[in-house]
């Protein structure tokens, strides 16, 4: 079974400039996350989709992170513009909803942004 | 507000030696808890993880973890290392809302 799937696993910008990570999960998996994860520190939740609707994005900063599951499949995090303290990596996650009282997430590979 | 503390953020330990990571949660309610291990290069993955019944759960790798209710505690252990178990490894902590909480992280080392 193919994992989860982010691009680009490496992304350098300016600041001020705008970029998108892409994230495609398991199939079949229709819980999808959005983690920050800052160097020493754990992940962060910035969003949940149960499909495609957001069910948690209190921690997303909407002044300038954005997000769309337009299909309930694949997921694109936007940030407009960045700043420089937005350099970490991040982490895209995804669940099957099952009968037990959690469901175990699945981490892709993050996506390691760098602003100068 | 939910917060997950490890107390150890860098570990070193030779070849043999036993471990034991420490994890402290602050949540009243029912959690369920976890060990994420994210070794060089590679993804987040569950090492083990605890909903409900035996408080002491097994994992991955000879890897196992206690859960002490009246602690607020998911200790993590493992006799004795090996080399390969140099990674970094997070407690999480979710509460019944899916939300979840993770600990900053210890990196273990282990010296061949």
């Amino acid at each position: 079974e193919a994992g989860v799937v982010q691009s680009p696993r490496y992304k350098i910008i300016e600041k001020k400039q705008p970029v998108a990570f892409w994230c495609n999960p398991i199939s079949g998996h229709n819980t999808l996350y959005w983690y920050l994860q800052n160097l020493g520190q754990g992940p962060e939740l910035l969003i949940r989709y149960e499909n495609e609707e957001a069910v948690d994005d209190s921690q997303l900063p909407k002044d300038r992170f954005s997000a769309e599951r337009l299909k309930g499949v694949d997921s694109t995090l936007k940030i407009q513009p960045a700043e420089l303290g937005d350099s970490a990596v991040y982490l895209c996650a995804s669940s099957f909803p099952g009968t037990e009282t959690y469901n175990e997430q699945f981490f892709g590979p993050g996506t390691r942004l760098t602003v100068l | 507000a939910q917060s997950v503390s490890q107390h150890n953020h860098h570990v070193i330990l030779s070849e043999a030696a036993s471990l034991e990571l420490g994890c402290n949660y602050s949540y009243g309610g029912t959690v369920n808890l976890f060990w994420y291990v994210q070794y060089p290069g590679q993804h987040l993955q569950l090492l083990l993880k605890y909903f409900s019944g035996d408080p002491l759960v097994k994992g991955i790798k000879g890897f196992e973890a206690e859960f002490i209710k009246s602690k607020f505690s998911f200790n993590l252990r493992k006799p004795s290392v090996q080399w390969s178990d140099t990674a970094e490894y997070f407690c999480a902590v979710m509460s019944r809302d899916d939300k979840i909480i993770f600990g900053k992280g210890t990196r273990l080392h282990i010296l061949p």
